[in-house]
């Protein structure tokens, strides 16, 4: 079955750094994979998304993430992480068995510490 | 140009009461989903809308939620009776075109906290 798994619940860096949230899935045929952050009392906003053009996709707010196909994951880094960058952010897949419906990981709090 | 927009933002209700929730999708799209996350899961897929017709609501959990798109535009969620298992963020989203690759835009969600 398709699912996504997101490694680490919560993430702590310092302002500055480097921001490595990990995301994995699972399926046979390469899904399309979108990364979502959750700031605050908002909604979900895309972050990015691969949709088998690139492997390398940019995002909003200097996100990016490498779809690497032998690995299963797409993991979504940042090279110096801002205090404003601390919310919860999701994977997710679409296509394949589960069609049009985006299926998520369990999240990934991200924290920055000053 | 405005984006999905949910009524209520907060909702806190009894065991067996009754609940509608609300969403306003981007004007002009015909495709509407429901998603819910319960307290510490993920957010998982209710149903999808193509304007008025339900499409696939394969995750909708039991015959206590119904879902109601009347003319194609902005769509309910009644919960009835609720139970205290229902309690999470109920998020709606919507997307013009019903294609995989389609960005689907969220609104803010819907807390609802069954007592």
């Amino acid at each position: 079955a398709q699912s996504v798994t997101q490694l680490g619940s919560h993430v702590s860096v310092s302002e500055g750094a480097l921001v490595l949230l990990r995301c994995n899935y699972s399926s046979s045929v390469p899904p399309y994979l979108f990364w979502y952050v959750q700031y605050p009392n908002q909604g979900l906003q895309l972050l990015l998304k691969y949709t088998s053009a690139a492997t390398l996709v940019k995002g909003i707010n200097g996100f990016e993430a490498e779809f690497k196909k032998s690995e299963t994951s797409f993991h979504l880094t940042k090279p110096s992480a801002h205090m404003s960058d601390a919310a919860e952010y999701f994977c997710a897949v679409r296509g394949g068995e589960y069609g049009n419906k985006l299926v998520f990981g369990a999240g990934t709090i991200l924290r920055v510490k000053s | 140009e405005a984006g999905v927009t949910q009524f209520p933002s907060h909702s806190v209700i009894e065991k067996g009461q009754t609940v509608t929730l609300r969403c306003d999708p981007i004007s002009g799209h015909d495709n509407l989903y429901w998603y819910r996350r319960v307290m510490g899961k993920e957010i998982k897929f209710l149903l999808h809308f193509v304007k008025e017709s339900k499409q696939d609501e394969s995750g909708m959990p039991n015959n206590r939620f119904l879902a109601e798109r009347t003319g194609g535009t902005y769509s309910t969620l009644k919960v009835q009776p609720a139970e205290l298992e229902d309690s999470g963020v109920y998020f709606c989203a919507s997307s013009q075109y019903r294609g995989i690759r389609e960005t689907q835009y969220f609104g803010p969600g819907t807390r609802l906290l069954v007592l």
